[in-house]
């Protein structure tokens, strides 16, 4: 397996445009986590789904900040308007349903930049 | 809100030298303990998942205990190598088999040639 897979890598964009973060978890994996990284505040938890359905979002921001996951292999994280405190590296992670045995697997992370 | 810690929060030693960095976590309710390590532009991978008091995992040079009475886990590296440089971070579920992870905001581990 690839492992999870995250696009971009790196986005760039200006004050007040969408942003659309991708993420495709291994396979088998049900339960799927975007975290925000920021110096001020570590790794904080925004949404989890479990089995495709929103589980906890109590973590997003605010209401510039929407998370899908239209099927089992992917999921999305949109912020409109961006903003530029938005700028922060974000992890998608994803485990197997209830086994904690080997934790999560992230991804390698979109550096978002917002200018 | 649930609070996990970690001290110190950097760390800088030398090449060879023995360490160990501290997590600690409420005590009530445990169900298990996650070690993390992330080194500078990858993604945290999972070390060790601990679940029962007394627990000692131990993979190559790096070892952790569990103390779930008192609410804390040690990490211990044992000879340090420049490749050991990473910050590791615990976590804990926030309620009882929860899967959802609160982290801590790491130890940053530099080991000096």
């Amino acid at each position: 397996d690839a492992g999870v897979i995250q696009s971009p890598r790196h986005e760039v964009t200006e004050m007040g445009q969408e942003v659309t973060l991708r993420c495709k978890p291994i396979s088998g994996h049900n339960s799927l986590f975007w975290y925000r990284q920021t110096m001020m505040r570590g790794l904080e938890l925004l949404i989890y789904f479990n089995n495709n359905v929103p589980i906890d979002d109590s973590g997003m921001p605010e209401d510039r900040f929407s998370a899908k996951m239209p099927n089992a292999s992917f999921s999305t994280l949109k912020i409109q308007p961006s903003e530029p405190r938005d700028s922060a590296v974000y992890f998608c992670a994803s485990s197997r349903n209830g086994d904690l045995a080997y934790g999560y697997t992230f991804g390698s992370g979109t550096r978002l930049t917002v200018v | 809100i649930l609070n996990v810690e970690q001290s110190p929060q950097s760390l800088h030693v030398q090449e060879g030298d023995s360490t160990n960095f501290t997590c600690s976590f409420p005590s009530s309710n445990f169900y298990a303990l996650h070690w993390y390590r992330w080194e500078t532009a990858k993604s945290p991978e999972a070390l060790f998942v601990m679940t029962l008091n007394g627990d000692e995992k131990k993979k190559g040079r790096i070892s952790a205990t569990l103390n779930t009475k008192e609410g804390y886990s040690y990490l211990y590296i044992k000879g340090s190598q420049p490749e050991d440089s990473a910050t590791y971070l615990c976590a804990f579920p926030v309620r009882g088999g929860s899967e959802k992870l609160v982290f801590g905001k790491g130890t940053k581990l530099t080991v000096n040639p």
